[in-house]
């Protein structure tokens, strides 16, 4: 089945340090979503990358997507304490636009 | 970014009693979706609606569940009997270009269910 996994798990650094986040998949996709979800809120997003595309920037985000080893990675540049969160993955598929998330990884940022 | 919102953000109720949650998706949207995320586990796909029809569903959508837009605007899932298993977060989402569903998926506030 389609699944995403994220690692690490929990992923802690200081302010200013950058922030890597992988995320694996099974199947093929059309696009992976990348979230960000504070302690019991909602889901923001943050990116979508499609599978025709290999890198992607937002700001101080970098989103890389290696379809050849269905993987994914997102990079949190200059981290802030606001970067504190749970930040996930997400994958569509050829025949579905449900979204398969993965579990997540929780970045601490200390000021 | 898009903004969908959903009501109550907080809902508490009796094992056995029905809830009904209710999303205000984007407007002119035709592609809607229920997610769960019960806590601490990652968020699962339930449902997804298109243009007033079921298009998908998972395994987690059984007949206790059911989905529909009543008035053209608000979009609603029900559960007709809750369980203590049914406590978690409930997320709608809407994508960002409501005719075509393969893209960025905005997500509600969330409704936190408590069942007691």
């Amino acid at each position: 089945s389609q699944q995403g996994e994220e690692d690490p798990q929990a992923l802690s650094i200081q302010e200013g340090e950058n922030a890597t986040m992988n995320c694996s998949y099974k199947t093929s996709i059309n696009n992976l979503q990348w979230y960000r979800q504070n302690s019991g809120r909602g889901l923001v997003h943050l990116i979508l990358i499609r599978s025709n595309e290999r890198e992607k920037h937002s700001g101080r985000l970098r989103v890389t997507l290696d379809t050849s080893k269905k993987s994914s990675s997102l990079l949190i540049t200059a981290s802030r304490a606001a970067d504190t969160a749970s930040y996930f993955c997400a994958t569509d598929g050829r025949n579905t636009d449900k979204l398969i998330f993965g579990t997540g990884t929780r970045l601490q940022v200390f000021p | 970014e898009p903004e969908v919102t959903q009501t109550p953000s907080h809902q508490v109720t009796q094992m056995g009693q029905e809830v009904i949650l209710r999303c205000v998706p984007i407007s002119n949207h035709l592609y809607f979706y229920w997610y769960r995320q019960i806590l601490g586990q990652k968020v699962e796909f339930l449902v997804s609606f298109y243009n007033n029809e079921i298009s998908e569903k998972s395994e987690i959508f059984d007949d206790q569940f059911s989905v529909e837009r009543p008035d053209g605007s608000n979009f609603t899932l029900k559960i007709r009997s809750t369980k203590l298993e049914d406590s978690a977060m409930y997320f709608c989402a809407s994508p960002s270009l409501g005719h075509f569903s393969y893209n960025e998926q905005f997500f509600g506030p969330g409704t936190r269910l408590t069942v007691l």
